[in-house]
């Protein structure tokens, strides 16, 4: 049962334009929701992340909404660069549990 | 210095044989956690221990066990390796509230 999931494996996005990048939950106890950037033979480093009683987050060039009714959250990446070409994991945790449930990830690819 | 070490970074074993997997941190934080990464399934918790003397089954534990030598080391054992266990394994620490993960860079092992 995949309580977190992210239903694009792939994006692909020319340098400068808008990345979305989305996550859709099934849990309804979910209180906390991360984004987390992979590089290859690195380990995912921590982006951005949002409380369930915000409706968004931004840093930077970072913006996460969160759409509690419809159990969906998106990561926006204005403008993109090639930097952030890696791949984008959706994570949530469980009030009280401090356990992470990651989604399956998004690999974005931003081209020239 | 890393402040989540992983060792070993790769490793090949062969089919019954027993390994374990190191990880030291330097962020002096409680919690530890043990993931694998399947393409297409993204990261999944192995286990988890919130101190030295609390250790937790994940999502997926059948097959493996860890140790919790010290605040900052937590091992973990395939008792006897099988192919479906060959993935990317992360170590990951987290302090007293859980959200932000500091993953280590990675061990990648193959069972042939």
């Amino acid at each position: 049962d995949q309580q977190v999931k992210q239903n694009s494996p792939s994006l692909s996005v020319q340098e400068g334009r808008i990345s979305i990048l989305n996550c859709d939950y099934t849990n309804s106890m979910f209180d906390y929701f991360l984004w987390y950037k992979k590089y290859p033979a690195e380990g995912p480093t921590f982006l951005i992340s949002i409380s369930s009683i915000k409706d968004k987050n931004e840093d930077g060039r970072f913006t996460v909404f969160l759409n509690k009714s419809a159990k969906h959250l998106s990561l926006h990446i204005v403008p993109s660069q090639p930097g952030d070409s890696a791949v984008y994991f959706c994570a949530a945790s469980v009030y009280n549990t401090d356990k992470l449930i990651f989604g399956t990830g998004t690999r974005l690819q931003v081209f020239p | 210095d890393a402040d989540v070490t992983q060792t070993p970074r790769n490793r090949i074993t062969k089919t019954g044989k027993r390994i374990m997997l190191e990880c030291s941190q330097t962020k002096g934080h409680d919690r530890m956690y043990w993931y694998r990464q399947d393409p297409g399934l993204g990261l999944q918790l192995i286990y988890y221990s919130f101190d030295v003397k609390d250790i937790n089954k994940g999502e997926i534990s059948d097959g493996y066990s860890v140790s919790r030598q010290a605040q900052a080391k937590f091992s973990l054992s395939l008792e006897s390796a099988i192919p479906n266990q060959t993935a990317l394994y992360f170590c990951a620490t987290s302090d007293s509230q859980g959200h932000g993960y500091t993953f280590g860079s990675g061990t990648r092992l193959t069972v042939v």
